[in-house]
């Protein structure tokens, strides 16, 4: 029973470049969040999305970044023409039974803008 | 504005000494958790604690939840290396549709 799979591990982007974090919540899970996370922060709340729909993005910026969760295949974070800013640790977690029985993470993927 | 309030920042001590950090908030909250974070890795949850004075205990480790459910508090008896890692406490509050963190506890354990 795999866990939540987030590809890839580390990427690294120039200025201006698109880039694509994916996410494959556990199996049966239909509740995907993603968090961000930068040194010495805790995670900060992006987006939450069930299939199909997004439910919750007030912690998305409104220009450049958009994500989905398709009937079929991944989660997908896409932040369009990145900056420097943008880099930091970015965390995939699913869940199915509630927010009071907490969240399943992945292993994050490292974004390095250069 | 920081929701959830973690103490300390960051903590070193020495193997075999006993510990407690801590999570406060003015908020109320249906459910509090705990997860732990090694470098590299994502968060991995600990508990969760969701009754007001609940305490629930993982070997060494106790987690207390505030009576007013507003705060929780993490002891860790006769620390050992393999604790060394980040703490951090989140929690959901009623109406919510995602678990906010706070900044998190660093801890280091000196063999």
């Amino acid at each position: 029973n795999a866990g939540v799979m987030q590809n890839p591990r580390h990427l690294v982007r120039r200025r201006g470049q698109e880039a694509r974090l994916r996410c494959s919540p556990m199996k049966g899970h239909s509740h995907v969040y993603w968090y961000r996370q930068l040194p010495e922060e805790g995670l900060k709340f992006m987006v939450y999305l069930q299939k199909e729909n997004i439910i919750d993005e007030s912690g998305m910026p409104k220009e450049r970044f958009s994500a989905e969760f398709p009937k079929e295949g991944p989660s997908i974070l896409r932040i369009q023409q990145v900056v420097r800013g943008d880099s930091a640790a970015y965390f995939c977690a699913s869940s199915e039974q509630g927010l009071d029985y907490g969240y399943t993470f992945g292993s994050g993927t490292r974004l390095t803008v250069v | 504005t920081q929701l959830l309030e973690q103490s300390p920042q960051f903590l070193s001590i020495q193997e075999g000494e006993n510990l407690t950090v801590y999570c406060n908030s003015s908020s109320v909250f249906s459910s509090l958790q705990w997860y732990r974070q090694e470098p590299g890795e994502g968060p991995v949850l600990l508990v969760t604690v969701v009754t007001g004075g609940e305490v629930k205990k993982l070997k060494r480790l106790t987690f207390q939840f505030g009576d007013a459910r507003k705060d929780s508090s993490l002891h860790i008896t006769a620390a050992q290396p393999g604790d060394t890692g980040l703490y951090l406490c989140a929690g959901a509050r009623s109406g919510d549709d995602k678990i906010i963190f706070g900044k998190g506890t660093r801890l280091h354990i000196l063999p």
